[in-house]
């Protein structure tokens, strides 16, 4: 299994503002995922980033509202850009392929 | 368009009385799928991965089974601690993207004493 780590674990920000996530894996990994949960919802994918190339962004995200770098096999970023209350949210970031796929545990960010 | 339906939304249970919680799919094909555990605050635990029709896994009092249309997760003489929200999720054979996975709504369990 992988162990991931997330920060900031929680944030209060002010709208228009932007956070940026940092997400770090114990082991090399070819894909990372990003997913967002929204409050009372299940986790919809936002993006995937695969090292030394461009993220690929789902249906109805933008890389920029949520740029993604991932500058090595261990590690990534999410930013959340120009936010709004609408962006309150869990953001959660996510390693693994087929058989097994493991979380990190989570950025709650709330937008005043 | 691929899809995942979790019911209930919500149950509870008194401690030692046994249920299943169901999820069911819409996918051209499946590649797996997934049962996590989700603890407030925290983020899904991964449980177990199903990838045919027939398979089972089991986990101490949790026991996971796979049809071409649903998957059930059946606890057995659930105790407080095994309360949590219970998530389901798919990854297709026709998506693009190998580790996209597509996440139902989640069964919340309350297990009282």
């Amino acid at each position: 299994s992988a162990v991931i780590s997330q920060k900031p674990s929680r944030d209060i920000c002010q709208r228009g503002t932007s956070l940026t996530i940092q997400c770090q894996v114990d082991s090399q990994v070819t894909m990372m995922f990003w997913y967002r949960q929204q409050p009372g919802q299940s986790l919809t994918l936002i993006a995937t980033a695969n090292q030394g190339s461009e993220a690929t962004y789902e249906s109805g995200f933008v890389i920029d509202k949520f740029p993604i770098s991932r500058p090595n096999l261990t590690f990534s970023t999410l930013t959340v850009s120009n936010m709004s209350p609408e962006d309150s949210s869990i953001y959660l970031c996510s390693v693994g392929q087929t058989a097994e796929a493991f979380f990190g545990q989570g950025t709650r960010l709330t937008v005043v | 368009e691929d899809q995942v339906t979790q019911s209930p939304e919500a149950l509870r249970l008194q401690e030692g009385e046994s249920s299943s919680l169901n999820c069911s799919y819409t996918v051209s094909g499946l590649r797996g799928l997934f049962w996590y555990r989700q603890d407030p605050g925290k983020g899904p635990e991964f449980l177990f991965t199903l990838y045919s029709a027939g398979e089972e896994k089991e986990k101490e009092r949790l026991k996971a089974t796979l049809t071409k249309k649903e998957s059930f997760l059946h606890i057995t003489a659930p105790k407080p601690e095994d309360s949590a929200t219970y998530l389901c999720a798919v990854q297709a054979t026709d998506s693009s993207n190998t580790g996209k996975l597509i996440f139902g709504q989640g069964t919340t369990l309350q297990v009282k004493p």
